[in-house]
């Protein structure tokens, strides 16, 4: 069945160092979604991506939406320890469903 | 708080048994998703239903079910439990059926199977 591969699947870094994740969808996607799941809480929506190549920051954050609407990456620029959580991806597919991505967990190294 | 509410927020209960989780939408909403997210897992859908009806099935299991009401609350059965069925249970919901939209969570119903 259709599937939207997220990686890695988790990313240690020092907090300051940038972080990104990547999603990747068998198919085109009508848009996709990205969302934030802190630990011991529910995903919270950030932001969703609609056209073809589309960028949208939201402070440190970065969202693309690839060229062929079948790839996106987050990117946070100098994470700060309010960053940590899992965040996922979620596809919207030709029958507007969403296809969610594993989730990529964010751990700041003490 | 995301409107959503979710009840009871924890649960434990023994195999073979079954239970009823429920969730209330946000007001206006029309769509309510259930989800199961296992220990440290990514998010597993089950079913969503959009204004009473039934809109798309995901690895729901025969031994679960659910239903959404005209006042647009939804149930999520499980019966015959298992050990394996030991996970938090999200509802979400929205104002779209066609998944192009926010999905607001609730806090989640944590079911321990012993």
């Amino acid at each position: 069945g259709q599937q939207v591969m997220q990686i890695p699947q988790y990313q240690h870094v020092q907090e300051g160092e940038d972080f990104t994740t990547y999603c990747n969808s068998s198919t085109t996607l009508s848009n996709i979604q990205w969302y934030k799941q802190r630990p011991g809480g529910h995903p919270v929506f950030l932001i969703q991506l609609v056209k073809s190549g589309e960028v949208k920051k939201q402070k440190r954050l970065t969202f693309q939406f690839g060229e062929a609407k079948k790839n996106s990456s987050l990117h946070i620029t100098a994470t700060q320890t309010t960053d940590v959580g899992t965040y996922f991806c979620a596809g919207s597919n030709s029958n507007y469903q969403l296809i969610w991505g594993a989730g990529t967990k964010l751990i700041i190294k003490p | 708080d995301s409107g959503v509410t979710q009840t009871p927020k924890h649960l434990i209960t023994a195999t073979g048994q079954r239970v009823t989780l429920r969730c209330s939408p946000r007001s206006g909403d029309l769509s309510v998703y259930w989800y199961q997210q296992s220990l440290d897992q990514g998010l597993q859908f089950l079913i969503q239903y959009y204004n009473g009806e039934e809109r798309a099935k995901g690895n729901i299991l025969e031994r679960f079910s659910a239903q959404q009401f005209p006042d647009l609350h939804s149930e999520l059965n499980l019966s015959s439990l298992e050990l394996g069925d030991s996970a938090l249970y999200f509802c979400a919901s929205s104002d779209s059926g066609l998944a192009n939209g926010e999905l607001f969570f609730g806090e989640g119903s944590r079911l321990t199977v012993l």
